[in-house]
Protein backbone atom coordinates (compact mmCIF):
# COMPACT_ATOMS: atom_id res chain seq x y z
CA UNK A 1 0.00 0.00 0.00
CA UNK A 2 0.96 3.55 -0.72
CA UNK A 3 1.33 5.87 1.90
CA UNK A 4 3.14 7.60 4.79
CA UNK A 5 4.12 5.71 8.21
CA UNK A 6 5.30 7.12 11.45
CA UNK A 7 7.07 5.31 13.85
CA UNK A 8 6.45 5.01 16.70
CA UNK A 9 3.24 5.48 17.51
CA UNK A 10 4.05 6.22 21.43
CA UNK A 11 7.49 7.52 22.59
CA UNK A 12 8.31 8.39 26.62
CA UNK A 13 11.55 10.43 26.81
CA UNK A 14 13.11 11.14 30.34
CA UNK A 15 14.06 15.00 30.57
CA UNK A 16 17.74 15.42 29.00
CA UNK A 17 17.07 12.92 26.42
CA UNK A 18 17.50 12.91 22.85
CA UNK A 19 14.42 11.18 20.71
CA UNK A 20 14.14 10.42 17.31
CA UNK A 21 10.80 10.38 15.38
CA UNK A 22 10.36 8.47 12.24
CA UNK A 23 8.34 9.18 9.48
CA UNK A 24 8.85 7.29 5.82
CA UNK A 25 6.68 7.62 2.33
CA UNK A 26 6.30 5.47 -0.36
CA UNK A 27 4.06 7.95 -2.55
CA UNK A 28 7.36 9.44 -4.45
CA UNK A 29 6.93 13.19 -2.73
CA UNK A 30 9.31 15.23 -3.06
CA UNK A 31 8.22 17.67 0.14
CA UNK A 32 7.96 16.38 3.80
CA UNK A 33 6.72 17.81 6.69
CA UNK A 34 6.66 17.82 10.31
CA UNK A 35 3.84 19.50 12.34
CA UNK A 36 3.40 19.45 16.15
CA UNK A 37 0.21 19.64 17.49
CA UNK A 38 -1.02 20.30 21.12
CA UNK A 39 -4.55 20.28 22.55
CA UNK A 40 -6.91 23.48 21.49
CA UNK A 41 -3.63 24.87 18.86
CA UNK A 42 -3.88 24.23 14.99
CA UNK A 43 -0.89 22.29 13.55
CA UNK A 44 2.25 24.16 13.76
CA UNK A 45 5.28 23.84 11.03
CA UNK A 46 8.23 22.49 12.71
CA UNK A 47 10.22 21.69 9.68
CA UNK A 48 9.78 21.32 5.87
CA UNK A 49 11.87 19.75 3.58
CA UNK A 50 10.90 20.38 -0.74
CA UNK A 51 14.20 18.36 -1.66
CA UNK A 52 16.64 15.88 -0.51
CA UNK A 53 19.21 17.04 1.55
CA UNK A 54 17.62 20.60 1.74
CA UNK A 55 15.30 21.69 4.89
CA UNK A 56 13.58 24.94 5.85
CA UNK A 57 12.92 25.86 9.36
CA UNK A 58 9.36 26.34 10.41
CA UNK A 59 7.66 28.68 12.87
CA UNK A 60 8.98 26.71 16.17
CA UNK A 61 11.93 24.67 14.92
CA UNK A 62 13.90 25.35 18.17
CA UNK A 63 14.96 22.13 19.85
CA UNK A 64 14.36 19.81 16.86
CA UNK A 65 16.50 19.10 14.23
CA UNK A 66 15.81 17.06 11.20
CA UNK A 67 17.71 15.10 8.31
CA UNK A 68 16.86 14.41 4.80
CA UNK A 69 18.96 12.41 3.54
CA UNK A 70 16.93 10.01 1.28
CA UNK A 71 13.49 10.87 -0.72
CA UNK A 72 11.70 8.57 1.46
CA UNK A 73 12.67 9.51 4.67
CA UNK A 74 12.34 12.54 6.81
CA UNK A 75 13.35 12.08 10.37
CA UNK A 76 12.77 14.22 13.71
CA UNK A 77 14.82 14.66 16.13
CA UNK A 78 13.31 16.14 19.61
CA UNK A 79 16.88 17.42 21.60
CA UNK A 80 17.13 18.15 24.98
CA UNK A 81 16.90 21.84 24.55
CA UNK A 82 13.27 21.47 23.50
CA UNK A 83 11.56 22.63 26.85
CA UNK A 84 8.16 21.59 26.44
CA UNK A 85 7.99 18.77 23.99
CA UNK A 86 4.93 16.59 25.50
CA UNK A 87 2.81 16.62 22.18
CA UNK A 88 1.41 14.73 18.97
CA UNK A 89 3.32 15.10 16.41
CA UNK A 90 2.59 14.44 12.28
CA UNK A 91 4.43 14.32 9.44
CA UNK A 92 2.92 15.36 6.38
CA UNK A 93 4.51 14.51 2.00
CA UNK A 94 3.20 16.38 -0.45
CA UNK A 95 4.01 16.68 -4.37
CA UNK A 96 6.45 19.38 -4.86
CA UNK A 97 4.41 22.47 -5.12
CA UNK A 98 6.33 24.76 -8.37
CA UNK A 99 5.52 27.96 -9.02
CA UNK A 100 6.05 29.88 -12.48
CA UNK A 101 5.40 27.72 -15.45
CA UNK A 102 4.33 24.41 -14.08
CA UNK A 103 2.40 25.77 -11.16
CA UNK A 104 0.81 22.94 -9.38
CA UNK A 105 -1.26 25.13 -6.76
CA UNK A 106 -3.41 22.23 -5.34
CA UNK A 107 -1.19 19.45 -4.02
CA UNK A 108 -2.78 17.36 -1.30
CA UNK A 109 -1.04 16.99 2.03
CA UNK A 110 -1.30 13.28 3.22
CA UNK A 111 -0.43 12.75 6.64
CA UNK A 112 0.92 9.78 8.78
CA UNK A 113 -0.92 8.15 11.65
CA UNK A 114 1.15 10.35 14.08
CA UNK A 115 3.99 9.89 17.42
CA UNK A 116 2.10 11.06 20.57
CA UNK A 117 5.65 12.18 22.98
CA UNK A 118 5.24 11.92 26.60
CA UNK A 119 8.03 13.22 28.98
CA UNK A 120 8.25 11.42 32.00
CA UNK B 1 -3.83 36.94 15.44
CA UNK B 2 -4.53 33.43 13.81
CA UNK B 3 -5.01 33.84 10.07
CA UNK B 4 -7.52 31.34 10.24
CA UNK B 5 -10.45 31.23 12.53
CA UNK B 6 -12.61 28.39 13.02
CA UNK B 7 -15.98 28.31 14.95
CA UNK B 8 -17.60 26.94 16.94
CA UNK B 9 -14.63 25.50 18.69
CA UNK B 10 -16.56 22.38 19.83
CA UNK B 11 -20.45 21.02 18.79
CA UNK B 12 -22.34 18.44 19.99
CA UNK B 13 -25.57 17.21 17.69
CA UNK B 14 -27.54 14.02 17.50
CA UNK B 15 -26.91 11.41 15.15
CA UNK B 16 -29.06 12.26 12.78
CA UNK B 17 -28.90 15.67 12.28
CA UNK B 18 -27.06 18.57 10.52
CA UNK B 19 -24.75 21.22 11.15
CA UNK B 20 -22.56 23.35 9.72
CA UNK B 21 -18.72 24.43 10.79
CA UNK B 22 -17.24 27.88 9.78
CA UNK B 23 -13.85 28.86 8.85
CA UNK B 24 -13.12 32.65 8.31
CA UNK B 25 -9.29 33.72 6.83
CA UNK B 26 -7.49 36.66 6.28
CA UNK B 27 -4.30 35.11 4.46
CA UNK B 28 -4.46 36.74 1.43
CA UNK B 29 -3.32 36.24 -1.27
CA UNK B 30 -5.70 33.48 -1.48
CA UNK B 31 -4.66 30.16 -3.65
CA UNK B 32 -6.79 27.39 -2.08
CA UNK B 33 -8.76 26.23 0.92
CA UNK B 34 -9.50 22.79 2.22
CA UNK B 35 -11.14 20.95 4.81
CA UNK B 36 -9.64 18.21 6.76
CA UNK B 37 -11.12 15.51 9.04
CA UNK B 38 -8.59 14.54 11.84
CA UNK B 39 -10.13 11.55 14.12
CA UNK B 40 -8.92 11.51 17.45
CA UNK B 41 -4.84 10.10 17.69
CA UNK B 42 -4.95 9.80 13.63
CA UNK B 43 -3.58 12.23 11.39
CA UNK B 44 -5.86 14.47 9.07
CA UNK B 45 -7.77 13.20 6.06
CA UNK B 46 -8.84 15.31 3.33
CA UNK B 47 -12.41 16.35 2.89
CA UNK B 48 -12.30 18.84 0.17
CA UNK B 49 -10.44 21.63 -1.82
CA UNK B 50 -11.67 25.18 -2.66
CA UNK B 51 -10.26 27.22 -5.25
CA UNK B 52 -10.98 30.66 -5.58
CA UNK B 53 -13.48 30.05 -8.46
CA UNK B 54 -15.34 27.46 -6.69
CA UNK B 55 -18.53 28.70 -5.03
CA UNK B 56 -19.50 24.46 -3.51
CA UNK B 57 -18.32 21.76 -3.25
CA UNK B 58 -20.33 17.88 -2.05
CA UNK B 59 -18.17 14.97 -1.03
CA UNK B 60 -20.68 12.52 -0.02
CA UNK B 61 -22.81 13.89 2.74
CA UNK B 62 -20.30 16.75 3.19
CA UNK B 63 -20.95 20.05 1.44
CA UNK B 64 -18.22 22.80 1.54
CA UNK B 65 -19.17 26.77 0.21
CA UNK B 66 -16.26 29.47 -0.69
CA UNK B 67 -17.29 32.73 -0.41
CA UNK B 68 -13.72 34.41 -1.44
CA UNK B 69 -15.12 38.02 -0.98
CA UNK B 70 -16.07 37.86 2.43
CA UNK B 71 -13.19 35.40 2.97
CA UNK B 72 -15.72 32.70 4.49
CA UNK B 73 -15.69 29.13 4.21
CA UNK B 74 -18.35 26.28 5.51
CA UNK B 75 -18.43 23.02 5.60
CA UNK B 76 -22.03 21.36 5.96
CA UNK B 77 -22.29 18.18 7.15
CA UNK B 78 -26.10 16.20 6.45
CA UNK B 79 -27.40 13.21 8.41
CA UNK B 80 -24.65 12.99 10.57
CA UNK B 81 -23.55 9.54 11.69
CA UNK B 82 -21.54 8.75 14.94
CA UNK B 83 -18.32 8.34 12.68
CA UNK B 84 -18.38 12.00 12.21
CA UNK B 85 -17.49 12.67 15.62
CA UNK B 86 -13.79 14.12 14.88
CA UNK B 87 -11.71 17.30 14.92
CA UNK B 88 -12.40 19.26 11.05
CA UNK B 89 -9.57 21.51 10.37
CA UNK B 90 -9.77 24.42 7.75
CA UNK B 91 -6.58 24.93 5.99
CA UNK B 92 -5.60 27.66 3.91
CA UNK B 93 -3.51 28.08 1.62
CA UNK B 94 -1.55 31.76 0.31
CA UNK B 95 -0.58 32.39 -3.06
CA UNK B 96 3.05 32.08 -4.17
CA UNK B 97 3.53 29.81 -0.09
CA UNK B 98 4.66 26.24 0.08
CA UNK B 99 3.48 26.46 3.69
CA UNK B 100 -0.40 26.28 4.41
CA UNK B 101 -2.04 27.82 7.58
CA UNK B 102 -4.25 25.08 9.90
CA UNK B 103 -7.31 26.50 12.09
CA UNK B 104 -7.21 25.21 15.22
CA UNK B 105 -10.29 23.25 14.20
CA UNK B 106 -13.82 22.26 15.24
CA UNK B 107 -14.34 19.21 17.64
CA UNK B 108 -17.35 17.26 16.60
CA UNK B 109 -19.25 15.04 19.04
CA UNK B 110 -22.55 12.74 17.39
CA UNK B 111 -23.99 11.53 19.94
CA UNK B 112 -26.45 8.65 19.58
Amino acid sequence: DGGITQSPKYLFRKEGQNVTLSCEQNLNHDAMYWYRQDPGQGLRLIYYSQIVNDFQKGDIAEGYSVSREKKESFPLTVTSAQKNPTAFYLCASSIKTVYGQGILLNTEAFFGQGTRLTVV
Amino acid sequence: KNQVEQSPQSLIILEGKNCTLQCNYTVSPFSNLRWYKQDTGRGPVSLTIMTFSENTKSNGRYTATLDADTKQSSLHITASQLSDSASYICVVKKGGSYIPTFGRGTSLIVHP
